[in-house]
């Protein structure tokens, strides 16, 4: 079955640091991979999608990766902010269908 | 800057009972959907819903489960009879569609059934 997988511990790093968070995914092949983050108790805000026919997107101080070889997606917050400190979602979606299927998320906290 | 928003934001239930949750969906977009997130655990599509009729769902979008689009800006999920387990926070999103694929949430509805 599909499976999507990020880091599952939180990962903390110093603020003014790049924080670099991780998605894998199996047994699928999506046309999308988007990027969310969540905060307690709120809905998921989009940040950034990519195509399966891109390497890379970025936007402000993110950026992503998409590797449909490796089946891995790479996303970078440069210059880190207490104020980034959330959970990050991954989710994925095929060409023949709507739905998105995510992982279960990383929390990034940046100390200030 | 257009937003998802969704009514109510907290709603507590008897088990049995039947809750409408009601979503308006960003005013241009064309496709709509529901997700949940139980509490600790990742987000999970419900339904779709595009011109007037689901599109897609879930094996979790059993017969105790339905939507509607009762007029030009809502779209509503009904829980016919709510199961302990239905408890979770209820995410509407709605999507422009034709290529452009993002989907914008709402803030969500926390469904509390005991």
């Amino acid at each position: 079955s599909q499976k999507i997988e990020q880091n599952s511990e939180a990962l903390n790093i110093q603020e003014g640091k790049t924080a670099t968070l991780t998605c894998n995914y199996t047994n699928y092949s999506p046309a999308y991979l988007q990027w969310y983050r969540q905060d307690p108790g709120r809905g998921p805000v989009f940040l950034l999608l990519i195509r399966e026919n891109e390497k890379e997107k970025r936007k402000e101080r993110l950026k992503v990766t998409f590797d449909t070889t490796l089946k891995q997606s790479l996303f970078h917050i440069t210059a880190s902010q207490p104020a980034d400190s959330a959970t990050y979602l991954c989710a994925l979606r095929g060409g023949a269908t709507n739905k998105l299927i995510f992982g279960t998320g990383t929390l990034l906290a940046v100390q200030p | 800057e257009p937003e998802v928003t969704q009514t109510p934001s907290h709603q507590v239930t008897q088990m049995g009972q039947e809750v409408i949750l009601r979503c308006v969906p960003i005013s241009n977009h064309l496709y709509f959907y529901w997700y949940r997130q139980i509490l600790g655990q990742k987000v999970e599509f419900l339904v779709s819903f595009y011109n007037n009729e689901i599109s897609e769902k879930s094996e979790i979008f059993d017969d105790q489960f339905s939507v509607e689009r009762p007029d030009g800006s809502n779209f509503t999920l009904k829980i016919r009879s709510t199961k302990l387990e239905d408890s979770a926070m209820y995410f509407c999103a709605s999507s422009e569609g034709a290529g452009k694929e993002t989907q914008y949430f709402g803030p969500g509805t926390r469904l509390l059934v005991f």
